[in-house]
Parts: structure tokens; sequence; C-alpha cells
């Protein structure tokens, strides 16, 4: 059975770090490329990032752009977000999302749970 | 950015209706179109890829079809479980984007 489990998500101040982990499991990790889409309380889901199976590939939304860094351990089936400089509009619920791939194009299949992280001061 | 346009932005339905959410693409994306179920409090389950193609374990009742810009999704018998927010979503190009969600509440 495929599991995503998110973790790391806290109340942070205004211009704090934080780093969310997504551990995987009942898949081979390293052949799939990843992704965090997030939704804010009461709103939508946004992509904000992907990485590639063997992590060549990057790329951001342009409103996380320099600030999030996207990374992934396939020695230990975890896939990461390093987020800074964060502001009260980062608050949301942050999924990390499988991507299935066929043909050059990939879309989410399966995501984990969620974990929530609030900016305020 | 592909912009995705969703409607309605909500309906209420009986058990037993047959329901129709439609997504507009701003620009062709070939028939690279998934839909999502979420309910309160919970992750997306993936529903349809390909515009098409039913996810495994997915119940039969759920449909789509389209492809270029304009797209459906149809639950055929709506059912209590059913009652949850919709999505679409485009993957012909980076940055993925979504439909901003159909809710489905109970008339």
């Amino acid at each position: 059975e495929v599991q995503l489990v998110e973790s790391g998500g806290d109340l942070v101040q205004p211009g704090g770090s934080l780093r969310l982990s997504c551990a995987a499991s009942g898949f081979t990790f390293s052949t799939y490329t990843m992704n965090w889409v997030r939704q804010a309380p009461g709103k939508g889901l946004e992509w904000i990032s992907y990485i590639s199976a063997g992590s060549s590939t990057l790329k951001y939304a342009d409103s996380v752009k320099g600030r999030f860094t996207i990374s992934r351990d396939n020695a230990k089936n975890s896939l990461y977000l390093q987020m800074s400089s964060l502001r009260a509009e980062d608050t949301a619920v942050y999924y990390c999302a499988r991507g299935q791939c066929s043909g050059g194009t990939c879309y989410p299949d399966y995501w984990g749970q969620g974990t929530l992280v609030t900016v305020s001061s | 950015d592909v912009q995705m346009t969703q409607s309605p932005s909500s309906l209420s339905a009986s058990v037993g209706d047959r329901v129709t959410i439609t997504c507009r693409a701003s620009q062709g994306i070939s028939s690279y179109l998934a839909w999502f179920q979420q309910k309160p409090g919970k992750a997306p389950k993936s529903l349809i890829y390909a515009a098409s193609s039913l996810q495994s374990g997915v119940p039969s009742k759920f449909s789509g079809s389209g492809s270029g810009t304009d797209f459906t999704l149809t639950i055929s018998s709506l059912q209590p479980e059913d009652f949850a927010t919709y999505y679409c979503q485009q993957y012909n190009s980076y940055p993925w984007t979504f439909g901003q969600g159909t809710k489905v509440e109970i008339k």
C-alpha cells in the first residue's frame, strides 16, 4: 500500500524557517517524481515544487522561488521542503504528492495527509 | 500559466441525481487533465487521469470526458459519500494548475 506521511509543520514567525519531511513507503520511491502542493485555509490547491526521481530537475512556483528548496534522499525514502523567509501567505496545509508519469507528463496519483504550517507573530 | 476554470463553484443535489461538473483550460492541454475529490480535513483523492481514465479502485459511477480546453466530470448516481469538493488539474505543463473547486452539497 502506497503511503506518504508528512511531518514538520509548526507555528513559525514571519521571516522564519521550517523544514518539512515526507516519508514514503509501499512503492519504489527512487523511481518516482515527487511534488509539494499546498492549500491555504478554506482555499484551493496550489502546486509549489517538483523534483525528478534522481534530483536532477527541480521546479518551483513563482510564489516560493528563491525561498523554498525541495530535495530528496532516495536511500531514506524521504522527500523534504526547506522553507525560509516565511510569510503570512505561506500559511497552509502542505501535501506531498507522488507523480505518476507517462510520455513525459506526470499527474499526482497519491497524496499524503498533509502537515499544517502557520506563519504568524 | 494555464488557468483552469470550473463551473459551477457549488451545487446542491439529491441522492441518486446525476451530476456534471465542467472544467475549462485557458489554452489547449490535450488530454492531460485529472480530477480529484476532497472531503473536509482530508487529502485530495485521485479519481480520473488523462481526462477519462478511471484511477484504480475508483467506482465506475465517476466518468470524465473532453480534450483540448473543455472537460467534464460526471457522477452518474450521487451517493452520500460523494458529497465533497471536486478539483480539476492540468498537467500538460508546469506549473500544475488547479480549478477553484466545485463543492457538491446535499439538497
